[in-house]
């Protein structure tokens, strides 16, 4: 049992590139969630998925698109990378809904120059 | 949407004694509020929640309350011991979404 896994742990991007950040979980949760975390603003979530086939925008969603590929996976796409979006990145699970825990992924370090 | 506010957004203490940390949210309608800890370089791993049903909620050395009437809820550590030195949020939720306050690193001095 992984729990939540995410990929890559780190990586460098250009101002303009695009990459994919991947997140999959094993609890057999229905909802997930990509938050981003930086220096002393605590997590804010960008998107957040409270079943397989659906999406919604959280607090910080411009300049990201997600997607919910199955129950187990969801991503998070930066089409083209701005030094802003450099955060760290952490995706969570929970059975059901904002009122059980979230489990989260490890992370992902991302940095855009 | 949610706001919620954590205060301090530092705190060290000495070992043995004990660490409080509060926080207040907006939205009245909320009705779950966990806390978690984040080591450095970890993920954050819930330590405590709450239900709005429940005044307080108490696990070995950790303990929260809760007063809706005034949006606010606490974490309580005692007998602090150098692994509680970690960064500590606190959460509210009432829906799908979690809102998170900005943090409080925590120091316990030897």
């Amino acid at each position: 049992n992984a729990g939540v896994t995410q990929t890559p742990k780190f990586q460098v991007l250009k101002t303009g590139q695009s990459m994919t950040l991947q997140c999959a979980q094993d609890m057999n949760h229905n909802s997930m969630y990509w938050y981003r975390q930086d220096p002393g603003m605590g997590l804010r979530l960008i998107y957040y998925s409270a079943s397989e086939g659906t999406t919604d925008k959280g607090e910080v969603p411009n300049g990201y698109n997600v997607s919910r590929l199955n129950k187990r996976e969801f991503s998070l796409r930066l089409e083209s990378a701005a030094p802003s979006q450099t955060s760290v990145y952490f995706c969570a699970s929970t059975l059901s809904g904002g009122f059980n825990e979230q489990f989260f992924g490890p992370g992902t370090r991302l940095t855009v120059l | 949407g949610e706001n919620v506010e954590q205060h301090p957004s530092t705190l060290s203490v000495q070992e043995g004694d004990s660490a409080v940390i509060k926080c207040t949210y907006s939205d009245s309608a909320s009705n779950y509020f966990p806390w978690y800890k984040q080591e450095l370089g970890k993920r954050p791993q819930l330590i405590i929640d709450i239900r709005s049903n429940v005044g307080e909620k108490k696990d070995q050395r950790i303990a929260v309350t809760l007063n809706k009437t005034a949006k606010h809820f606490s974490l309580h550590i005692t007998e602090t011991q150098p692994e509680d030195s970690a960064v500590y949020f606190c959460a509210a939720s009432n829906d799908y979404k979690l809102s998170f306050g900005a943090g409080t690193t925590v120091t316990v001095r030897a």
